[in-house]
């Protein structure tokens, strides 16, 4: 596609079930990001893939996130157990190349606003 | 402290004047820098990037980068009212990630 696709656009859960959020990214781009957005602040960063391998998920809050890209394109961020504090909005970026490389750039999607009630 | 700095404003300028947005970074092994636009409800875009030390024009936008006072700065010239938006600064210090601010909301003004 023309750019990162996310989906749902909106997510209303009650607190404790589980949310799946969907990533397309750019054909062909071997990084994939996803940041969680608190209303009012930057993106904080979750986890990274350079293609199907997670490199890093230090900034995963609790092990009730979840992510994967089993074949190296779609992601899906999962979240179980749903609280209130999870209540984001959740982007997703990629970039052509793995991450490190010089003049690498990421783009981002439009993001998932996950609501939690 | 937060590893990218920014005043979270709302700086407001009347429309015309430059803009002068400031950043700043805790880890002197970064090596990229960028700058992001965020319209209200809309995702992050990508508005100008520096690697090296001195100012990059591109437009109305340049960016300036002093790696040893670790600052970062973009200067938007005959600010716009579609200029309002929340500027964010990020900064790759060579790992796995873009480390953002928490943005500044800049405020133009006709």
């Amino acid at each position: 596609g023309a750019g990162v696709s996310q989906s749902p656009r909106y997510k209303v859960a009650k607190r404790g079930q589980d949310v799946a959020l969907r990533c397309d990214p750019i054909s062909g781009h071997v990084s994939l990001f996803w940041y969680q957005q608190a209303l009012g602040q930057g993106p904080e960063f979750l986890t990274y893939f350079q293609n199907e391998a997670q490199l890093d998920k230090s900034g995963l809050p609790s092990d009730r996130f979840f992510a994967e890209r089993p074949e190296g394109s779609v992601s899906t961020l999962k979240i179980q157990r749903t609280q209130q504090e999870d209540s984001a909005v959740y982007l997703c970026a990629s970039s052509l190349r793995s991450w490190g490389q010089a003049n690498e750039k990421l783009f981002f999607g439009s993001g998932t606003q996950l609501s939690v009630l | 402290q937060k590893e990218v700095e920014q005043n979270s404003g709302p700086l407001s300028v009347p429309e015309g004047a430059i803009a002068s947005l400031n950043c700043t970074y805790s880890d002197r092994v970064s090596q990229s820098f960028f700058w992001y636009r965020q319209y209200s409800g809309k995702s992050p875009e990508l508005i100008m990037s520096i690697y090296s030390n001195g100012d990059k024009e591109d437009g109305r936008f340049t960016a300036q980068l002093n790696k040893a006072s670790q600052y970062v700065s973009l200067l938007i010239r005959d600010s716009q009212p579609s200029d309002s938006a929340t500027y964010l600064c990020a900064v790759d210090n060579a790992g796995n990630m873009l480390t953002f601010g928490g943005g500044t909301r800049l405020m133009v003004k006709p």
